[in-house]
């Protein structure tokens, strides 16, 4: 159980497109979805929380209009990176808040999309 | 702000060798401490929560404790399957919903046969 995909694996744009990114919870329904960056051999890092049927919350220094959020539904959310950049090339990985058999919250986290932006 | 510091960043070991995995944090109010495995060009893979300190979590050749400062990730025996990074985080109590985590920068961890 709790399983998150994400599609596509990996992508690469030309500067000055758009691309966006699914996150869906599987076996599960996700009020709450998170979006994160990883840099190489860097930790990761929190970018938005994501509330089904409401507006996303972004962490300090993300751009919300960059990084357009929408979590239409208890199972899909999706991130879409907009007028892409070559500095915005990084590994996007999203995580899916469910309850586990012990009651207590946890995150379970999708495969990760690699973005190479030329 | 939250911080998660992790030690050592790279760890080579012999199959067989146990050792430990340092996890220091400083956070305004602890709701959870997690300990994933990430594989290269994967997503981290949930292994434990630990929530007060004092409590310990195993599974097969991991165990986790967590005191007030720090929590340590001890592998007894390990095989070159365990060969990954292991990343730690924290997650702060705000009261209300869930919220996103702080991660360290991991420990890249080689067991080698």
């Amino acid at each position: 159980g709790a399983v998150v995909s994400q599609h596509p694996s990996w992508v690469i744009c030309k500067s000055g497109t758009s691309v966006k990114i699914e996150c869906r919870s599987l076996d599960f329904q996700a009020t709450t979805m998170f979006w994160y960056r990883q840099f190489p051999k860097q930790s990761l890092m929190l970018m938005a929380t994501s509330n089904e049927g409401s507006k996303a919350t972004y962490e300090q220094g993300v751009e919300k209009d960059k990084f357009l959020i929408n979590h239409a539904s208890l199972t899909l959310s999706t991130l879409t990176v907009t007028s892409a950049h070559p500095e915005d090339s990084s590994f996007y990985i999203c995580s899916a808040s469910a309850l586990r058999a012990d009651f207590q919250e946890t995150q379970y986290f999708g495969p990760g999309t690699r973005l190479l932006v030329l | 702000e939250d911080q998660v510091t992790q030690s050592p960043e790279a760890l080579r070991l012999q199959e067989g060798e146990s050792s430990s995995l340092n996890c220091s944090y400083t956070v305004s109010g602890l709701r959870g401490l997690f300990w994933y495995r990430q594989d290269p060009g994967k997503g981290p893979e949930f292994l434990f929560t630990l929530y007060s300190a004092g409590e310990e979590k195993e599974k097969e050749r991991l165990k986790a404790t967590l005191t007030k400062k720090e929590s340590f990730l001890h592998i007894t025996a390990p095989k070159p399957e365990d060969s990954a990074t292991y990343l730690c985080a924290v997650q702060r109590y705000s009261g209300g919903g869930a919220d996103g985590l702080t991660f360290g920068k991991g420990t890249h961890l080689i067991i080698q046969p």
